[in-house]
């Protein structure tokens, strides 16, 4: 499975929305609901803020929502925070019994 | 608290072994799989294998089959990553992160801290 494709980067100002890509095949993101997103803040450890497509652990801004439509799935955070600024990862369990990330996408908020 | 705690960062040359480790507590050890996740330098996330502690059983991912061994000791619920033979192109943060394949959670949560290992001659 290669793996998942993210846009390398994305922007907004605060306040703003934006949305983050995730495009499988549906050996993964089409063939499941066990989509993930984790937030890494530089020289940190990944943390999970989206699991099974659409849903928030709990202790999570309800800023940050997930959707899946066919192999691509998407991140949303919504009034953009300086806080915000991270890598964003998106991961898929597969057909393989195995998983694969996206290559990570850097937001900036300006 | 869940909380997975790595071993701390190794400075290694080619050709040596290592292992490095995740301990676990707040939880059943036996309950729940912990999973292994590289990032190299700069680079993204990219998953290496998974183990269930109840029995050892651990899988691998393509590019990792063959060159690293996941292990686990339930008397100290603990899970290991080893390398016979490093590369320098093994120098990387290894990540651990807990799942549990039983019940269909299939995301990692909560990641252990991260252990960097360099291989230089």
């Amino acid at each position: 499975h290669s793996a998942l494709t993210q846009p390398a980067s994305v922007s907004g100002s605060p306040g703003q929305s934006i949305t983050i890509s995730c495009t499988g095949t549906s050996s993964d993101v089409g063939g499941y609901y066990y989509v993930s997103w984790y937030q890494q803040h530089p020289g940190k450890a990944p943390k999970l803020i989206i699991y099974h497509v659409n849903n928030r652990p709990s202790g999570v801004s309800n800023r940050f929502s997930g959707s899946k439509s066919g192999s691509t799935a998407s991140l949303t955070i919504s009034g953009l925070q300086a806080e915000d600024e991270a890598d964003y990862y998106c991961s898929s369990y597969t057909t393989s019994s195995t998983w694969v990330f996206g290559g990570g996408t850097k937001l900036t908020v300006l | 608290e869940v909380q997975l705690v790595q071993s701390g960062a190794e400075v290694k040359k080619p050709g040596e072994s290592l292992r490095i480790s995740c301990k676990s507590s707040g939880y059943s050890f036996t309950n729940y799989w912990i999973t292994w996740v590289r990032q190299m330098p700069g680079q993204g996330l990219e998953w290496m294998g998974r183990i269930d502690p109840s029995d050892s059983y651990a899988t691998y991912g393509p590019s990792f089959q063959g060159h690293v061994t996941i292990s686990a000791d339930k008397s100290i619920s603990t899970v290991y990553l080893y390398w016979s033979r490093l590369e320098a192109s093994d120098t990387a943060t290894y990540y651990c992160g807990r799942f549990n394949d039983y019940t269909g959670e299939r995301f990692f949560d909560p990641w252990g801290q991260g252990t960097l290992v360099t291989v230089s001659s």
